[in-house]
């Protein structure tokens, strides 16, 4: 089984919608982070959590919320999608660890259209 | 804002070494910097970090210079499989408790038979 999971894997919708990305994890990391990819962009960090009762906005938070429910599940959220919001998404965990830059270990994407 | 700026691509010949240079000239002292590997419709996957100087794994290495503004990933002897894209990804320490992670947008290798 995959230690990191990400629910759904593909996702077609429309703008205005809400829209909820889940991201699960078996390897005990209290670290989890949200990417967002584009062509051309490589990745940008959307939101993270270094534990259930914190959350720091990323370099791109804005038109995304997240939500810490447990130390295994971190979800991410579009309020009202819009199509500028297409892309692929990575859920990511690390440990707890001095560096920032610990290794990261990412689940394998959910890609979004919005129409 | 820590700004990171890698080759967009690279093509190399199987068998040779290739050398990957990013560039992060506004790293933080207490900071790693890290590479990971990205096949098509997966997720990043970590290669190695280093700190400063040299670092080797059983896959690659990296160099970091005194003033680490730049990181070399070395792969030695390339093979078809190593076809892939590149990231380097540094974290930078942007307030009390807080920071940001920024990667690289990615050198994508492609490996020639």
């Amino acid at each position: 089984d995959a230690d990191v999971t990400q629910t759904p894997r593909n996702r077609i919708t429309k703008t205005g919608k809400r829209i909820m990305l889940e991201c699960s994890q078996t390897k005990g990391h209290d670290r989890m982070y949200w990417y967002r990819q584009d062509p051309g962009l490589g990745l940008r960090l959307i939101y993270y959590s270094f534990d259930v009762k914190d959350i720091n906005k990323g370099e791109i938070s804005d038109g995304y919320s997240v939500s810490r429910q447990a130390q295994a599940k971190f979800s991410l959220s579009l309020e009202s999608a819009i199509p500028n919001q297409t892309a692929l998404y990575f859920c990511a965990t690390s440990e707890s660890l001095a560096a920032p830059s610990n290794e990261q270990f990412f689940g394998p994407g959910t890609r979004l259209t919005v129409l | 804002l820590a700004k990171t700026t890698q080759p967009i691509s690279m093509d190399s010949y199987e068998g040779q070494e290739v050398n990957i240079t990013c560039s992060h000239n506004n790293i933080a002292t207490n900071d790693y910097i890290t590479w990971y590997q990205q096949f098509p419709s997966q997720g990043p996957r970590f290669i190695i970090q280093g700190y400063k100087t040299k670092v080797t794994n059983e896959v690659a290495s990296l160099f970091i210079p005194a003033d680490r503004k730049s990181s070399t990933l070395s792969l030695p002897r390339v093979s078809l499989s190593d076809t892939a894209v590149y990231y380097c990804l540094v974290g930078v320490r942007s307030g009390a408790g807080s920071y940001q992670l920024t990667f690289g947008k990615g050198t994508k290798l492609s490996v020639i038979p």
